[in-house]
C-alpha cells in the first residue's frame, strides 16, 4: 500500500525557517513526482510545488508566489520528501500536505502557523 | 502561471438534484485536468482524472466533461454525502493550479 506521512509542522515566528517531511512508504519516492499542496485555515487549496521523479531529471518548479523562498528536495536514503520554507510570512500558515497525484496519495497534513 | 477560474464558489441544493459545476482555464490545457472532493478536516479525494475519467469506486452519479479551457463536473443526483467542497486542479503547465473551490451545501 502506498502511503505518506507529514511531519514538522509547527509554531514559527515571522521570518523564520521550518523544514517539512514527507515519509513515503510502498514506494520510492525519488521514482515518483512528488507534490506539496497547502490550505490556509478556511481557504481553498494551493499547490505549492512539484519535484519530478529522478528519471525526468529531478527537477522542480513552483508557485510562482513561493519561488525563492521554498525548496523542495528528497533523501533517497530516508525515502523522504522535503519542503524547506524560509522567510515564513503569516499568510504561510496552513495545513501542508504532500501528495503523489497520480496516485492520489495525500497524507493527513501537517499544521504550520506563522505568528508571533 | 495557468489561471483557474472556478464558479460558483458556493451552492445551495438538496438531496436528489442535478448540479453542475466550472472550470475555465486562461489558456488551453488539453484534458490534463482532475476535480476533487474535499470533506471537513480531510485531504481531498480525486474524483475525475484526465477531465472526465471516472475514479475506480466514485459513484457513477458524478461526471466530468470538457477539453481545451472549458470543464465541467456534473453530479446527476445529489446524495447526503456529496455535500463538500470540490476543486479542479490542472497539471498541464510546470505550475499546477487549483480552482477556488465549490462549497455545495444542502438547501
Amino acid at each position: 500500500e502506498v502511503q505518506v506521512v507529514e511531519s514538522g509542522g509547527g509554531l514559527v515566528k515571522p521570518g523564520g525557517s521550518l523544514r517539512l517531511s514527507c515519509e513515503a512508504s510502498g514506494f520510492t519516492v525519488s521514482d515518483a513526482w512528488m507534490n506539496w499542496v497547502r490550505q490556509a485555515p478556511g481557504k481553498g487549496m494551493e499547490w505549492v510545488g512539484r519535484i519530478k521523479s529522478k528519471v525526468d531529471g529531478g527537477t522542480t518548479d513552483y508557485a510562482a508566489p513561493l519561488k525563492g523562498r521554498f525548496t523542495i528536495s528528497t533523501d533517497d536514503s530516508k525515502n523522504t520528501l522535503y519542503l524547506q520554507m524560509n522567510s515564513l510570512k503569516i499568510e504561510d500558515t496552513a495545513v501542508y500536505y504532500c501528495t503523489q497525484l497520480q496516485w492520489d496519495c495525500w497524507g493527513q497534513g501537517t499544521l504550520v502557523t506563522v505568528s508571533s | 502561471d495557468i489561471q483557474m477560474t472556478q464558479s460558483p464558489s458556493s451552492l445551495s441544493a438538496s438531496v436528489g438534484d442535478r448540479v453542475t459545476i466550472t472550470c475555465r482555464a486562461s489558456q488551453a490545457i488539453r484534458n490534463d485536468l482532475g476535480w476533487y472532493q474535499q470533506k471537513p478536516g480531510k485531504a481531498p479525494k480525486r474524483l475525475i482524472s484526465a477531465a472526465s475519467t471516472l475514479q475506480s469506486g466514485v459513484p457513477s452519479r458524478f461526471s466530468g466533461s470538457g477539453s481545451g479551457t472549458e470543464f465541467t463536473l456534473t453530479i446527476s443526483s445529489l446524495q447526503p454525502e456529496d455535500f463538500a467542497t470540490y476543486y479542479c486542479l490542472q497539471h498541464n503547465s510546470d505550475a499546477y493550479t487549483f480552482g477556488q473551490g465549490t462549497k455545495l451545501e444542502i438547501k
